[in-house]
């Protein structure tokens, strides 16, 4: 079935840090891929999206491209701050599939 | 302000009741969604729904029970018969089910404690 794999957390980073959450995922079709981001007490935020091979989605200063030969997603950004501290959740969905199916989620916190 | 609202924010609950808890969207969204999200996982599907009078189950939908009687709401009702209920509840809606491209955008959660 389809799955999403997520780096480890939690990650701690210094602000200014380069940052790199790494996703993964099992596909039977040919995924759409999202990165959701979720403050504390609070529900989701589309972060960004790519829709095709090779597609690079950004937004706030993130970055993820859509890599098919290696089935991945990975998140970067180039100068954290300490208001990107939250949980981040990978996600895709298949066409026509009624559901996302979400990675387990990296809690990242940014120290000053 | 076009968006997804869920209410209440906290909801507490004894052993044996049902509770029902409220989700509205004013985004003229044809699909709802009830997503569970558990401490350290990602979310499951309860629930979707991608017309009104119509429902389906998602992943883990023993224990739920849904109503889609008008286009901006979609309550969901945590019944007794739901083992373990304590959890962060999460309404979801987007424009189509047609395609894969299509954005699911959430709402603020439910935090729903079984005491």
């Amino acid at each position: 079935g389809d799955s999403v794999t997520q780096m480890e957390g939690p990650v701690t980073l210094s602000e200014e840090a380069f940052l790199t959450i790494n996703c993964t995922y099992t596909a039977t079709g040919y995924p759409s891929l999202f990165w959701y981001v979720q403050y504390p007490g609070e529900g989701l935020q589309l972060l960004l999206k790519a829709t095709k091979a090779d597609d690079k989605g950004s937004n706030k200063g993130f970055e993820a491209t859509y890599r098919k030969e290696t089935t991945s997603f990975h998140l970067e950004k180039g100068s954290v701050q300490v208001s990107d501290s939250a949980v981040y959740f990978c996600a895709l969905k298949v066409g026509g599939a009624q559901k996302l199916v979400f990675g387990q989620g990296t809690r990242l916190t940014i120290n000053p | 302000d076009g968006g997804i609202t869920q209410s209440p924010k906290y909801l507490f609950r004894k052993e044996g009741q049902n509770v029902t808890l409220s989700c509205e969207q004013n985004l003229n969204h044809d699909a709802m969604y009830w997503y569970r999200q558990d401490p350290g996982q990602g979310l499951r599907l309860i629930y979707y729904s991608h017309i009104v009078n119509d429902f389906q189950k998602g992943d883990i939908a023993e224990g739920y029970s849904v109503s889609r009687e008008k286009k901006e709401s979609f309550p969901l009702t945590v019944t007794s018969a739901q083992k373990n209920p304590t959890a962060f509840y999460l309404c979801a809606s987007s424009q189509t089910l047609a395609g894969g491209t299509d954005t699911q955008y959430f709402g603020p959660g439910t935090r729903l404690t079984v005491l």
